[in-house]
């Protein structure tokens, strides 16, 4: 079955600073792969996704890009600001498996004043 | 609209005791999924329904059971509890078609002593 692992686990930039947070799955059949932020005591929301046909996908600060041949992933944040500050969950699903996520283990971001 | 809500948000169990945690969703969306969330290890998920009618087992299914009552909800007991199973519950939904977002309740907290 699907794995995806996720790196760092924990992540402190400065204010104004870029982020980045990488991914890797291990299921080439993968072709959807989303990222949730969660804040503290908060449930999870997505922030951005990418499908397979794509490379690269930007709204605003947030952007990720996307290997599908080395299957890797990543999320990049501009500027961070400290509302940035969250844990941030990468994930990946299969069309055929009924687009169900498998989900990264995490990565706490710490955004400093 | 309430989106996903879920009772109780929190809960403590003794070994060996049942409960049922209600997951609600007001999106008319088709499927709906229930994961456990632990520190370090993500959302992993334990069963999910595709359609009203139809469930099926996801990654951790062992020592729970589901019932998709109807189109908006989605039930997960505890027929008897254990301390593994103290963790954090989410409740999501998707309508899957088009879209592959999923939405998140707010979570129940449960602890088993």
């Amino acid at each position: 079955g699907e794995n995806v692992e996720q790196h760092p686990s924990t992540l402190s930039v400065q204010e104004g600073d870029s982020a980045v947070i990488k991914c890797t799955y291990s299921d080439s059949a993968s072709n959807y792969f989303p990222w949730y932020k969660q804040e503290l005591g908060k449930r999870p929301q997505l922030i951005i996704d990418i499908r397979s046909n794509v490379g690269e996908k930007k709204d605003q600060r947030i952007a990720v890009t996307l290997n599908k041949t080395a299957k890797h992933f990543s999320l990049h944040i501009t500027e961070t600001q400290p509302e940035d500050s969250a844990v941030y969950f990468c994930a990946a699903s299969i069309e055929n498996y009924g687009q169900n996520f498998v989900f990264g283990p995490g990565t706490r971001l710490s955004v400093l004043p | 609209n309430a989106g996903v809500t879920q009772t109780p948000k929190f809960q403590v169990l003794k070994t060996g005791q049942s409960m049922t945690l209600q997951c609600a969703q007001d999106m008319n969306h088709n499927s709906m999924y229930w994961y456990r969330q632990d520190p370090g290890m993500g959302l992993r998920l334990i069963y999910y329904s595709a359609s009203e009618g139809t469930t099926d087992k996801g990654e951790v299914p062992n020592g729970y059971n589901v019932s998709r009552l109807n189109k908006r909800e989605f039930s997960l007991r505890l027929e008897s509890a254990a301390p593994s199973q103290t963790s954090v519950y989410f409740c999501a939904s998707s309508v899957r078609d088009s879209s592959y977002e999923q939405y998140f309740g707010p979570g129940t907290r449960l602890t088993v002593t």
